[in-house]
Order: structure tokens, then sequence, then C-alpha cells
């Protein structure tokens, strides 16, 4: 049981550039999300989804597309990468909305 | 608006003594709380959890306090080690909000 797997765990883009970062769990959650962590600023919620087929934004969407094609999975895309999403992403799910379990996350540098 | 925030950014505690981090929100609809740890490098570890129909639930050396009529939730370390420094973080859910919300965080030093 791996629980949260992110990859990769460090990546450098230039801007511009667009990427995908992956998130996989073999939990069988329904809940999955995609935070980002800034210093200083916590973590905020970016998108998130219900189950395969559903997602939602949070409360910074903007620059990042996901899709959820199976319960297992949930990818973040960057379509044009910006200095501004420099940051640390964390994918998370969940059972039931409650308690969720972290990945370790990606490590992520725009220049 | 949905917010949840940290009283204080940092606490230096001695090791062995107890500690306490507190934490504001402002979501009166909420109903579910959790704490959790995060070391350096690491994502968030869960440390625990209580449901708005409870005030205080104990786990392994750590209490939460839950005091909904100031919308104040605490975290009790017993005994702190040097492997409890880290950041500490709450974070609050809705029924049917499918989403939680961060506090800023506080960082917990242990002192030798």
């Amino acid at each position: 049981n791996a629980g949260v797997t992110q990859t990769p765990k460090f990546q450098v883009l230039k801007t511009g550039q667009s990427m995908t970062l992956q998130c996989a769990q073999d939990m069988n959650h329904e809940y999955m999300s995609w935070y980002r962590q800034d210093p200083g600023m916590g973590l905020r919620l970016i998108h998130y989804s219900v189950g395969a087929g559903i997602t939602d934004q949070g409360e910074v969407p903007n620059g990042y597309n996901v899709s959820r094609s199976t319960t297992e999975d949930f990818p973040l895309r960057l379509l044009s990468a910006a200095p501004s999403q420099t940051s640390v992403y964390f994918c998370a799910s969940s059972y039931s909305g409650g308690a969720y379990t972290f990945g370790s996350g990606t490590r992520l540098t725009v220049v | 608006g949905e917010s949840v925030g940290l009283h204080l950014p940092t606490l230096s505690v001695q090791e062995g003594d107890n500690s306490i981090i507190n934490c504001a929100y402002s979501n009166s609809a909420s109903d579910y709380f959790i704490w959790y740890k995060q070391e350096s490098g690491k994502g968030p570890q869960f440390i625990i959890d209580i449901r708005s129909n409870m005030d205080k639930r104990q786990g392994q050396r750590v209490t939460v306090l839950l005091n909904k009529t100031v919308k104040h939730l605490s975290l009790q370390i017993a005994a702190t080690q040097p492997g409890d420094s880290a950041v500490y973080f709450c974070a609050e859910n809705t029924e049917g909000a499918q989403k939680l919300v961060f506090g800023q965080g506080t960082r917990l030093t242990i002192n030798p």
C-alpha cells in the first residue's frame, strides 16, 4: 500500500513551458485534492475532485487544469508556467472528505 | 468567507514541557477539524481530528480542544520530544464542502 504517490519530486521549468504533475493513490479514495504551499502562506487549495469525472476549483485555480478519468489518478497540468507558480505542490486523498492523506510533494521552480 | 488562522507563527518550548498550539476559525458551519504535522521536506501528516459534536479528544500525547462558542481550536502536546519539532497546521472542513481549508501554520521548536 503506497498511499499517495507524486512524481516528479523536483522540477525546473522555463517560463511558458507546460508540464503535468502526477498523483496516484492506491487506497480507493474518492476525494482527491491539489494544494500549493508557499513560504508563510500555508496550503492553498488549487483543484479538487470528489470522484472520477468530477472536478471543481479551489482557492487558486488560475493557470492550472485537472482531470479525473480514474479513481486512482489526479494529474495537475500547468499549461504555460509562470514564475509565480514556483511552489511546493501537494496532492492529497480522502475516503470521505475527512482526514486527507498527503503525498510527499513536488518542488517546482519556474525560471 | 472561510478562513482559518493561527495566533502565533512560532513557539519554542523546553524538551519535556507541554506545548499548546492555537487556531481560530471563522466559518461557523465548519463541523470537522484536523491537526496536521509537517516536518521539513515532507507532506503534512495527520495527527488528530475532532468533530463539532465534541469538545475534546485525546490521542497519544496529544489532545485537541474545540470551543465552538469562540470558534477556537487548540492542540496540546504533552512531554514534548525533539521529534515534535515541526510546523503544525489546523484545517477545517464543512460537511458537503469536500475540501479542507488550512491555517498558516505554527512552527514548534523543542529546545534541549
